[in-house]
């Protein structure tokens, strides 16, 4: 069964530091998407791409966030300078028929 | 902002017991969605709700959409060790962009 991946599962990091977070969605789905889960509270919508561009972001996806399509098959979120208040679990989603989303497994990252 | 309530926030029954969860809307519901989340893990898609009145059901899962109440509930018979985990619903806005905001979820503990 086709499923989005997720890599790295966890990731530790210095405050300061950039990160990339990697995403290979569903091969024919159309909808990529990137939410948060800090520990203990609800997820968060950060950002959704469609047609190579964003298509809605969030007030959590300040200028410190970007997204990337590189090529036909990732789909990357990066982090340029990162706060204590980043650590979280990332999640990765995309769709075919928006917004029925399939999820990835998630990266955790961790800041300190 | 579409704002989810569900209850109850934990379950524990013993298995082989019924239970149902409740997802409420502070609006009105363009589609309910479920999943499922073990600790630290991703969600995994259960249903998507559409149209008032609709009920679907996945092996011994059931939900259900009443759309005048801005609501859903999720229901488990003769419930088993492998349904414990994190129900979540989560619910979009109408629009085609997908962005799905989500409750706090609901923690189901199911002991033999």
């Amino acid at each position: 069964e086709p499923e989005v991946t997720q890599t790295p599962s966890h990731q530790v990091t210095q405050m300061g530091q950039e990160v990339i977070l990697r995403c290979v969605p569903i091969s024919n789905h159309l909808y990529f998407y990137w939410y948060r889960q800090i520990l203990g509270q609800k997820v968060e919508f950060l950002v959704s791409f469609y047609n190579n561009e964003i298509s809605e972001k969030s007030e959590i996806f300040d200028d410190q966030f970007s997204v990337e399509r590189p090529d036909g098959s990732n789909f990357t979120l990066k982090i340029r300078s990162t706060k204590l208040e980043d650590s979280a679990m990332y999640f990765c989603a995309s769709s075919l028929l928006a917004p029925e989303a399939f999820f990835g497994q998630g990266t955790r990252l961790t800041v300190v | 902002s579409q704002e989810l309530e569900q209850s109850p926030q934990s379950l524990i029954v013993q298995e082989g017991k019924n239970l149902t969860i409740n997802c409420t809307s502070s609006k009105t519901l363009y589609g309910l969605y479920w999943y499922k989340q073990k600790y630290g893990e991703g969600l995994i898609f259960l249903m998507m709700l559409q149209k008032g009145g609709e009920e679907k059901s996945h092996e011994k899962i059931t939900a259900k959409l009443d759309e005048k109440k801005q609501q859903s509930s999720l229901h488990i018979t003769a419930s088993q060790p492998s349904h414990a985990g994190i129900y979540l619903c989560g619910a979009g806005r109408g629009s085609t962009l997908g962005r799905l905001y989500f409750g706090r979820g609901t923690q189901l503990t199911v002991w033999p």
